[in-house]
Protein backbone atom coordinates (compact mmCIF):
# COMPACT_ATOMS: atom_id res chain seq x y z
CA UNK A 1 0.00 0.00 0.00
CA UNK A 2 0.99 3.74 -0.87
CA UNK A 3 1.01 6.44 2.03
CA UNK A 4 1.79 9.99 2.04
CA UNK A 5 2.89 12.45 4.22
CA UNK A 6 2.81 15.81 4.42
CA UNK A 7 5.58 17.12 7.35
CA UNK A 8 4.22 20.42 8.14
CA UNK A 9 0.42 20.73 8.56
CA UNK A 10 0.41 24.93 8.46
CA UNK A 11 2.61 27.02 6.80
CA UNK A 12 2.20 31.06 7.59
CA UNK A 13 4.55 33.00 5.21
CA UNK A 14 4.79 36.78 3.96
CA UNK A 15 3.88 38.12 0.80
CA UNK A 16 6.62 38.06 -1.91
CA UNK A 17 8.78 35.20 0.37
CA UNK A 18 9.34 31.44 -0.63
CA UNK A 19 7.17 28.76 0.14
CA UNK A 20 8.10 25.04 0.72
CA UNK A 21 5.60 22.38 1.05
CA UNK A 22 7.25 18.43 2.02
CA UNK A 23 5.55 15.27 1.05
CA UNK A 24 7.43 12.15 1.17
CA UNK A 25 5.69 9.07 -0.05
CA UNK A 26 6.24 5.37 0.18
CA UNK A 27 5.76 2.32 -2.13
CA UNK A 28 7.20 -0.52 -3.35
CA UNK A 29 6.29 -0.12 -7.06
CA UNK A 30 6.89 2.79 -9.23
CA UNK A 31 4.51 6.02 -8.63
CA UNK A 32 3.00 8.96 -10.18
CA UNK A 33 2.72 11.97 -7.91
CA UNK A 34 0.42 14.28 -7.78
CA UNK A 35 0.06 18.07 -6.08
CA UNK A 36 -3.66 19.11 -5.85
CA UNK A 37 -5.00 22.30 -4.07
CA UNK A 38 -8.11 24.01 -2.49
CA UNK A 39 -8.86 26.97 -2.63
CA UNK A 40 -11.39 28.56 0.41
CA UNK A 41 -14.89 27.05 -0.77
CA UNK A 42 -13.87 25.33 -3.58
CA UNK A 43 -13.23 22.01 -5.20
CA UNK A 44 -9.74 20.56 -5.24
CA UNK A 45 -7.94 21.39 -8.18
CA UNK A 46 -4.66 19.56 -9.94
CA UNK A 47 -1.65 21.75 -9.38
CA UNK A 48 1.18 19.62 -10.94
CA UNK A 49 1.58 15.74 -11.12
CA UNK A 50 5.15 14.13 -11.91
CA UNK A 51 4.68 10.82 -14.17
CA UNK A 52 8.10 10.29 -15.75
CA UNK A 53 10.92 11.85 -17.08
CA UNK A 54 12.22 15.29 -15.96
CA UNK A 55 11.77 15.27 -12.52
CA UNK A 56 11.19 18.34 -12.10
CA UNK A 57 7.47 19.96 -12.69
CA UNK A 58 6.01 23.10 -13.10
CA UNK A 59 2.92 24.68 -13.22
CA UNK A 60 1.60 27.71 -15.14
CA UNK A 61 1.38 29.82 -11.88
CA UNK A 62 5.21 29.75 -10.67
CA UNK A 63 4.96 26.31 -8.60
CA UNK A 64 7.25 23.86 -9.24
CA UNK A 65 7.74 20.29 -7.67
CA UNK A 66 11.22 18.21 -7.59
CA UNK A 67 10.78 14.14 -7.40
CA UNK A 68 13.67 12.78 -5.01
CA UNK A 69 13.23 8.93 -5.93
CA UNK A 70 15.97 8.30 -2.88
CA UNK A 71 14.41 10.39 -1.04
CA UNK A 72 10.75 9.25 -1.66
CA UNK A 73 9.99 12.78 -1.62
CA UNK A 74 8.07 15.53 -4.02
CA UNK A 75 8.69 18.86 -2.21
CA UNK A 76 6.39 22.18 -3.36
CA UNK A 77 7.91 25.36 -4.02
CA UNK A 78 7.39 28.36 -5.00
CA UNK A 79 9.76 31.42 -4.81
CA UNK A 80 7.19 34.28 -4.23
CA UNK A 81 3.60 33.60 -3.17
CA UNK A 82 0.71 35.78 -3.73
CA UNK A 83 -2.18 36.33 -1.21
CA UNK A 84 -4.17 34.55 -3.84
CA UNK A 85 -2.25 31.09 -3.28
CA UNK A 86 -3.80 30.98 0.52
CA UNK A 87 -5.13 27.80 0.11
CA UNK A 88 -4.96 24.03 1.43
CA UNK A 89 -2.47 21.70 -0.69
CA UNK A 90 -2.69 17.93 -0.49
CA UNK A 91 0.38 15.96 -1.80
CA UNK A 92 -0.97 12.37 -3.35
CA UNK A 93 0.21 9.48 -4.91
CA UNK A 94 -1.12 6.45 -7.43
CA UNK A 95 0.28 3.00 -8.22
CA UNK A 96 2.00 3.83 -11.84
CA UNK A 97 0.10 1.90 -14.67
CA UNK A 98 -2.73 0.23 -12.39
CA UNK A 99 -5.82 1.77 -10.90
CA UNK A 100 -5.37 5.02 -10.51
CA UNK A 101 -7.18 5.65 -7.06
CA UNK A 102 -5.09 8.83 -5.18
CA UNK A 103 -3.89 8.48 -1.92
CA UNK A 104 -3.77 11.51 -0.40
CA UNK A 105 -1.51 13.70 2.81
CA UNK A 106 -3.33 15.24 5.59
CA UNK A 107 -2.73 18.84 3.94
CA UNK A 108 -0.81 21.82 4.31
CA UNK A 109 -2.59 24.76 4.92
CA UNK A 110 -0.81 27.79 3.05
CA UNK A 111 -1.75 31.30 4.88
CA UNK A 112 -0.04 34.22 2.98
CA UNK A 113 -0.53 37.68 4.89
CA UNK A 114 0.57 40.39 3.57
CA UNK B 1 -17.19 20.91 -19.96
CA UNK B 2 -19.51 21.63 -17.17
CA UNK B 3 -17.67 19.64 -14.63
CA UNK B 4 -17.87 17.20 -12.04
CA UNK B 5 -20.99 18.44 -10.33
CA UNK B 6 -22.29 16.48 -7.08
CA UNK B 7 -26.17 16.99 -5.63
CA UNK B 8 -26.80 17.83 -2.53
CA UNK B 9 -24.40 20.00 -1.57
CA UNK B 10 -25.10 19.64 2.31
CA UNK B 11 -26.97 17.03 3.60
CA UNK B 12 -28.31 16.94 7.50
CA UNK B 13 -29.66 13.83 8.91
CA UNK B 14 -30.40 12.62 11.52
CA UNK B 15 -28.70 8.67 13.00
CA UNK B 16 -29.99 5.46 11.78
CA UNK B 17 -31.41 7.22 8.61
CA UNK B 18 -30.63 6.91 4.74
CA UNK B 19 -29.01 9.07 2.67
CA UNK B 20 -28.34 8.78 -1.34
CA UNK B 21 -26.03 11.78 -2.87
CA UNK B 22 -25.85 11.96 -6.61
CA UNK B 23 -22.79 12.61 -8.94
CA UNK B 24 -22.80 14.21 -12.14
CA UNK B 25 -19.21 13.28 -14.15
CA UNK B 26 -17.85 14.77 -17.02
CA UNK B 27 -19.79 13.69 -19.88
CA UNK B 28 -16.82 11.65 -21.90
CA UNK B 29 -14.96 10.41 -18.45
CA UNK B 30 -15.07 6.46 -18.20
CA UNK B 31 -13.38 6.63 -14.85
CA UNK B 32 -15.89 7.80 -11.61
CA UNK B 33 -13.81 7.86 -8.17
CA UNK B 34 -15.64 8.27 -4.83
CA UNK B 35 -13.50 9.61 -1.25
CA UNK B 36 -14.38 10.65 1.70
CA UNK B 37 -12.62 13.21 3.71
CA UNK B 38 -12.99 14.02 7.27
CA UNK B 39 -12.12 17.34 9.37
CA UNK B 40 -7.93 17.55 9.37
CA UNK B 41 -7.75 14.59 6.83
CA UNK B 42 -7.10 14.19 2.97
CA UNK B 43 -9.57 12.39 0.88
CA UNK B 44 -9.51 8.78 1.35
CA UNK B 45 -10.64 6.87 -1.33
CA UNK B 46 -13.97 4.61 -0.89
CA UNK B 47 -14.83 2.85 -4.99
CA UNK B 48 -14.43 3.59 -8.44
CA UNK B 49 -16.14 2.64 -11.62
CA UNK B 50 -14.91 2.01 -15.11
CA UNK B 51 -18.14 2.45 -17.08
CA UNK B 52 -20.85 0.84 -15.23
CA UNK B 53 -18.33 -1.91 -13.47
CA UNK B 54 -17.21 -1.56 -9.99
CA UNK B 55 -14.14 -2.21 -9.44
CA UNK B 56 -12.81 -1.95 -5.91
CA UNK B 57 -14.08 -0.99 -2.89
CA UNK B 58 -12.24 0.05 -0.02
CA UNK B 59 -12.30 -1.48 3.71
CA UNK B 60 -13.57 1.66 4.88
CA UNK B 61 -16.75 1.19 2.76
CA UNK B 62 -18.41 -0.91 5.54
CA UNK B 63 -21.77 -2.78 3.95
CA UNK B 64 -24.27 0.21 4.89
CA UNK B 65 -22.91 2.15 1.98
CA UNK B 66 -23.71 0.91 -1.68
CA UNK B 67 -22.60 2.47 -5.35
CA UNK B 68 -23.76 2.28 -8.56
CA UNK B 69 -23.28 3.75 -11.70
CA UNK B 70 -26.01 2.68 -14.12
CA UNK B 71 -25.16 2.69 -17.72
CA UNK B 72 -21.75 4.19 -16.76
CA UNK B 73 -23.09 7.61 -16.27
CA UNK B 74 -24.07 9.49 -13.01
CA UNK B 75 -23.25 7.42 -9.94
CA UNK B 76 -25.19 7.55 -6.71
CA UNK B 77 -23.59 6.41 -2.91
CA UNK B 78 -26.10 5.58 -0.24
CA UNK B 79 -25.67 4.99 3.20
CA UNK B 80 -27.89 2.96 5.22
CA UNK B 81 -28.57 3.68 8.45
CA UNK B 82 -26.06 6.20 8.97
CA UNK B 83 -24.42 6.78 12.17
CA UNK B 84 -22.46 9.80 13.61
CA UNK B 85 -18.85 8.45 12.05
CA UNK B 86 -19.95 9.16 8.53
CA UNK B 87 -20.05 12.48 8.65
CA UNK B 88 -17.45 14.22 6.22
CA UNK B 89 -17.34 15.48 2.65
CA UNK B 90 -17.93 12.86 0.54
CA UNK B 91 -15.74 13.56 -2.73
CA UNK B 92 -16.81 12.75 -6.34
CA UNK B 93 -13.84 12.69 -8.82
CA UNK B 94 -14.07 11.51 -12.91
CA UNK B 95 -11.09 11.35 -15.28
CA UNK B 96 -10.30 9.54 -18.51
CA UNK B 97 -9.12 6.01 -18.20
CA UNK B 98 -5.30 6.28 -17.46
CA UNK B 99 -2.82 7.23 -14.62
CA UNK B 100 -1.80 10.25 -17.06
CA UNK B 101 -5.04 12.19 -17.22
CA UNK B 102 -6.38 14.36 -14.09
CA UNK B 103 -9.06 13.20 -11.71
CA UNK B 104 -11.52 16.51 -12.01
CA UNK B 105 -13.11 16.54 -8.87
CA UNK B 106 -16.54 17.72 -7.75
CA UNK B 107 -17.40 20.29 -4.78
CA UNK B 108 -18.71 17.34 -2.71
CA UNK B 109 -21.39 16.93 -0.27
CA UNK B 110 -21.19 17.64 2.99
CA UNK B 111 -23.15 15.15 5.23
CA UNK B 112 -23.82 16.04 9.28
CA UNK B 113 -25.51 13.46 10.77
CA UNK B 114 -27.02 14.57 14.09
Amino acid sequence: AQSVTQLDSQVPVFEEAPVELRCNYSSSVSVYLFWYVQYPNQGLQLLLKYLSGSTLVESINGFEAEFNKSQTSFHLRKPSVHISDTAEYFCAVSVALRDYKLSFGAGTTVTVRA
Amino acid sequence: DTGVSQNPRHKITKRGQNVTFRCDPISEHNRLYWYRQTLGQGPEFLTYFQNEAQLEKSRLLSDRFSAERPKGSFSTLEIQRTEQGDSAMYLCASSLTGGEYEQYFGPGTRLTVT
